[in-house]
């Protein structure tokens, strides 16, 4: 079946950087856009941005822009976020979700289980 | 603050209907679709309707969409208690600072 499989849960400190992975199965990881969203402890959705697994080409949200870094392997089904300069607000739920079109449609239809990332001195 | 506003919370006996409203402006939500999400508690969040009002492959016909203007309605008939969760609108916002993809704050559904 389709799932997306993240890595598991990190501390970090504030100024470090972080790696999620999200490991795709059950379809052609190359054919759907990767967006990465994430949800601080009782607060909302807020979406970071996608990649497009085929091209390795991304977009991200301007807030995110300069300390955001989406990149995949092909090799292994597997994308990547890598946020850096982390601070205490960045500490949330980080969720891999797979585009719901065969072209970009910013619907989500396939979601990992989330990884958390907590950022504590 | 989110870009789309609903209400914090609604509440509904089993069996009956609710309603979620969800409202925007022209730089989102009345010049794009919209699409609603249901986050059970402690899990990923489940698409629910897209294109303002068609449903994922699974997703039962309780679930129904519309939207007006800049505002937009997810409708839930026949509650039942697996239905208690949060629900989120989404949408495309046009405006540099908050866009491409903006979410609403959120609407804690309890069937009571």
């Amino acid at each position: 079946q389709v799932q997306l499989v993240q890595s598991g849960a990190e501390v970090k400190k504030p100024g470090a950087s972080v790696k999620v992975s999200c490991k795709a199965s059950g379809y052609t990881f190359t054919g759907y856009y990767m967006h990465w969203v994430r949800q601080a402890p009782g607060q909302g959705l807020e979406w970071m941005g996608w990649i497009n697994p085929n091209s390795g080409g991304t977009n991200y949200a301007q807030k995110f822009q300069g300390r955001v870094t989406m990149t995949r392997d092909t090799s292994i089904s597997t994308a990547y976020m890598e946020l850096s300069r982390l601070r205490s607000d960045d500490t949330a739920v980080y969720y891999c979700a797979r585009d719901l079109g065969k072209g970009l449609s910013y619907y989500m239809d396939v979601w990992g289980k989330g990884t958390t990332v907590t950022v504590s001195s | 603050q989110s870009v789309l506003t609903q209400p914090p919370s609604v509440s509904a006996a089993p069996g009956q209907k609710v309603t979620i409203s969800c409202s925007g402006s022209s730089s989102n939500i009345g010049n794009n679709y919209v699409s609603w999400y249901q986050q059970l508690p402690g899990t990923a969040p489940k698409l629910l309707i897209y294109d303002n009002n068609k449903r994922p492959s699974g997703i039962p016909d309780r679930f129904s969409g519309s939207k007006s203007g800049t505002s937009a309605t997810l409708g839930i008939t026949g509650l039942q208690t697996g239905d208690e969760a949060d629900y989120y609108c989404g949408t495309w916002d046009s405006s540099l600072s908050a866009g491409p993809v903006v979410f609403g704050g959120g609407t804690k559904l309890t069937v009571l």
